[in-house]
């Protein structure tokens, strides 16, 4: 059984960084491109941020490109969000999501976490 | 940055009817549009990729269709359980985008 436990969320003040983490298991997990998508309050889905299956190549949203990285480490299943200068409109509930495919950025996304809740306010 | 719009916004039908919701991207993207059903509380779900396949496991009352600009996801039959807001997202270019979602519940 796939799944995707997200950890690392919290409340962190403007200004300041945050990684939060994705562990994966069921599935091989160097063998898929992972994203990560959030859902502020009371808002749609935004997709945020995908990585290739070897970490070859990666892709953000224009709202957090330069102060986002992704990565991942294939020898520990595990997929990252480092975020540095979170703003108040970072605040979301962020779910890691498995692609479909490992080639490819464009996120076809058919597993999904429960999500963790990253609050950034003063 | 492809634009996706969604109508309507939110609909209220009975249990049994045809439901339609359609997604409209900005530009030409082909096929490449997903949908997802998202229920409060829970992991988004996986409906329907390339526009018209349907995912494993899915029911087959939902179906999509569409190329180009315009896309259509329709539920045959609407069930209590389909309740939930549905999501457009096209994969054609980066940044990957999300439509604003249909609220779908029952009468």
């Amino acid at each position: 059984e796939v799944q995707l436990v997200e950890s690392g969320g919290g409340l962190v003040q403007p200004g300041r960084s945050l990684r939060l983490s994705c562990a994966a298991s069921g599935f091989t997990f160097g063998d898929y491109a992972m994203h990560w998508v959030r859902q502020a309050p009371g808002k749609g889905l935004e997709w945020v941020s995908g990585i290739r299956s070897n970490s070859g190549n990666t892709g953000y949203a224009d709202s957090v490109k330069g102060r986002f990285t992704i990565s991942r480490d294939n020898t520990k299943n595990t997929l990252y969000l480092q975020m540095h200068s979170l703003r108040g409109d970072d605040t979301a509930l962020y779910y890691c999501a498995k692609d479909m495919g490992s080639t490819s950025l464009a996120p076809s996304l058919d597993f999904w976490g429960q999500g963790t809740l990253v609050t950034v306010s003063s | 940055d492809i634009q996706m719009t969604q109508s309507p916004s939110s609909l209220s039908a009975s249990v049994g009817d045809r439901v339609t919701i359609t997604c409209q991207a900005s530009q030409v993207i082909s096929k490449y549009v997903n949908w997802y059903q998202h229920k409060p509380g829970k992991a988004p779900k996986f409906l329907i990729y390339d526009a018209s396949k349907l995912e494993t496991g899915v029911p087959s009352r939902f179906s999509g269709s569409g190329s180009g600009t315009d896309f259509t996801l329709t539920i045959s039959s609407l069930q209590p359980e389909d309740v939930a807001t549905y999501y457009c997202q096209q994969y054609d270019d980066l940044p990957f985008t999300f439509g604003p979602g249909t609220s779908v519940d029952i009468k």
